[in-house]
Formats: C-alpha cells, structure tokens, sequence
C-alpha cells in the first residue's frame, strides 16, 4: 500500500533563510515522487518530480529535493526562502497504474 | 496549450440540488480523476477512469457519480447537493506510468 506523510503542517521561515518541508513516503514498489505548489485560490503547480533517475531532483524557482530510499523520504529544500514562496506544498507518491496518493499539504509561511 | 480545463470557477448550491462540474483535457491522456480538496486533508480521491467507458471509485465516491464517454471529457455529477460537498474540487489528468498529473484550476463549491 502506498502512503505518504508530511512531518509539518505549517512552516514558518524568514525571507532569505533555508527552506525544509518533509515527506516520508510508503510504497510497496519502486514510486515515483513529486512536489506540488498551491498559491492562494490557485491551481496546482508542478514543482519537482523524481522518477528513478538521479536522486538529487531539482525544480523550479530553486527548489530541490533529495530521494533517500534507506530513509523512505523526499524532503523539499530551498536556500534562501523568498515572500513569494509563501504557499501550500504537497509531496505526491505514484507508483505506475493509476494510484496517485497526495500528503496533507503544509503550509509554508515567509515572515519579512 | 489549453491543459486541463474545469468549469465554473465558482458555484453556489442550494442543499438537494443537482449540478455537474465539467472537466476536459486536450493532451490525449488516458488516465483522469476527480479530487475534493478540505482543509488540512491534501486531496482526496472521489473518482478515476482509466480510458474511455471505464470508472470506478475512489477514496470518498458517495454522492457523486461519473461517466466518460470520450477521452477528453471527465464529467463530474453531484446527485443531490449537501453542505458537506463544500469544498474545492480538482479534475487531473496523466498518462499510464509513473509521470506527473495535470490539474485543473479548480472549482470552488459552496452547498448552502
């Protein structure tokens, strides 16, 4: 069975200070693994996405995210958080077929 | 690239009316599905097909149904409205595999 767990459901940084939002997944196969973004009243946004190829996954606007299959994770990091980070952030598990399984969300607040 | 597309943007309904949410998508995928979005509870799966003339259910299916008769439309059908069905509603679509989904813009429902 598949499952996914985001540790935090907000995230409160300063602007120009580091960003970490944890995920630990479940997957009985190998998954692949995404990160989406949701701006206020917005649509969903694909950030990242990991699919069995370097583990070290890098996205848009300077995220990154590191595929650690001993740990079961796939945390979402970023150097320097900016005002327009400010959003809801989903860690997403697929594992072929159809299934595709969404966290909590956590919401990540960018104090000036 | 229109993506996937879901109208309306916004809807109210009276408790015991009846409405359906359209969604479509213009990039040929075979797989669509139907998420509610509630606060602190991600996106939750109502219903999914996997081609045309194929559905099934989800994780929260009761007081909704679905039919897809073609592989670009995904209709989404409330059967008699209830305050609980307030929420904001997404329509995704995905290719067989362990790609990404592609998500409407959302509509917000509001059952009073």
């Amino acid at each position: 069975a598949q499952s996914v767990t985001q540790l935090d459901s907000h995230v409160s940084v300063s602007e120009g200070t580091p960003v970490l939002l944890r995920c630990n997944y479940s997957s009985s196969y190998s998954p692949s693994l995404f990160w989406y973004v949701q701006h206020p009243n917005k649509g969903l946004q694909l950030l990242l996405k990991y699919t069995s190829a370097a583990t070290l996954v890098k996205g848009i606007n300077g995220f990154e995210a590191e595929f650690k299959k001993s740990e079961t994770s796939f945390h979402l990091t970023k150097p320097s958080a900016h005002m327009s980070d400010a959003a809801e952030y989903f860690c997403v598990v697929r594992t072929g077929g159809f299934k595709t399984i969404f966290g909590a969300g956590t919401r990540l607040f960018v104090k000036a | 690239n229109a993506g996937v597309t879901q109208t309306p943007k916004f809807q109210v309904l009276k408790t015991g009316q009846s409405m359906t949410l359209q969604c479509a998508q213009d990039m040929n995928h075979e797989y669509m599905s139907w998420y509610r979005q509630d606060p602190g509870m991600g996106l939750r799966l109502i219903h999914y097909s996997v081609g045309a003339g194929i559905t099934d259910q989800g994780e929260v299916p009761n007081g909704y149904n679905v039919s897809r008769s073609t592989t670009e439309d995904f209709p989404l059908r409330l059967l008699s409205a209830a305050p609980s069905q307030t929420s904001v509603y997404f329509c995704a679509s995905s290719s067989p595999g362990q790609g990404e989904a592609f998500f409407g813009q959302g509509t917000r429902l509001t059952v009073v």
